[in-house]
């Protein structure tokens, strides 16, 4: 059973910087796992940001990066604003019998 | 711009069969190289992701659901579905079906519905 590893829970101030990142159980995290992250906000729906390690959708905000980092893919906010705070998730492509996989999530703070 | 709505029973009781539809508004569910999804969140926990049905009819399904999943689409409603057989309190979860944005499985789930929330309970 592969698991997908985030930081529970991160803390970050209004104007600050904030990396999230996303661990595999079966090792380093490449650009081969096609990383994608969304942010989930209480009670909507989960929001496509990134895909492909660092690829931005259309309506993603500048200040959302995605990069691989020693080992894990990861997201950063640069310049956190407050409505910035929500849940974020990742997603790892595996291929062969378990294809896809999200991650537990992140529960990010502006404070 | 494509809308996605999901459809079904709020309430199932155990053992029974789960069967839930996602309405497609603003495209089609037969023309262009889609893949159709369905993900589900626990209350209070995190996503997993269920399955997908290509444009094409192939499935693909989580492997710790596969035995229960069946995933299909109705071109005639343009609908695509999900089934998922012998329910416990563990199936109850907020369902959401989803859409890529296009023929590219590494963006599998672009397109999100709202979500429907399945109790599963006697």
């Amino acid at each position: 059973q592969t698991v997908v590893t985030q930081e529970p829970s991160l803390t970050v101030s209004p104007g600050g910087t904030v990396t999230l990142t996303c661990a595999s159980s079966t090792g380093a995290v490449t650009s081969g796992y096609y990383p994608n992250w969304f942010q989930q906000k209480p009670g909507q729906a989960p929001r496509a940001l990134i895909y492909s390690t660092s690829n931005k959708h259309s309506w993603t905000p500048a200040r959302f990066s995605g990069s691989l980092l020693g080992g894990k893919a990861a997201l950063t906010l640069s310049g956190v604003q407050p409505e910035d705070e929500a849940e974020y998730y990742c997603l790892l492509y595996y291929g062969g019998a378990q294809p896809w996989v999200f991650g537990g999530g992140t529960k990010l703070t502006v404070l | 711009q494509v809308q996605l709505q999901e459809s079904g029973p709020g309430l199932v009781k155990p053992s029974e069969t789960l069967s839930l539809t996602c309405t497609v508004s603003g495209g089609s569910v037969s023309s262009g190289s889609y893949y159709w999804s369905w993900i589900r969140q626990p209350p209070g926990k995190g996503l997993e992701w269920i399955g997908y049905i290509y444009y094409s009819g192939s499935t693909n399904y989580n492997p710790s659901l596969k035995s229960r999943v069946t995933i299909s689409v109705d071109t005639s409603k343009n609908q695509f579905s999900l089934k998922l057989s012998s329910v416990t309190a563990a199936d109850t979860a907020v369902y959401y079906c989803a859409r890529s944005w296009d023929s590219r499985w590494e963006l599998l789930l672009v397109y999100w519905g709202q979500g429907t929330l399945v109790t599963v309970s006697s």
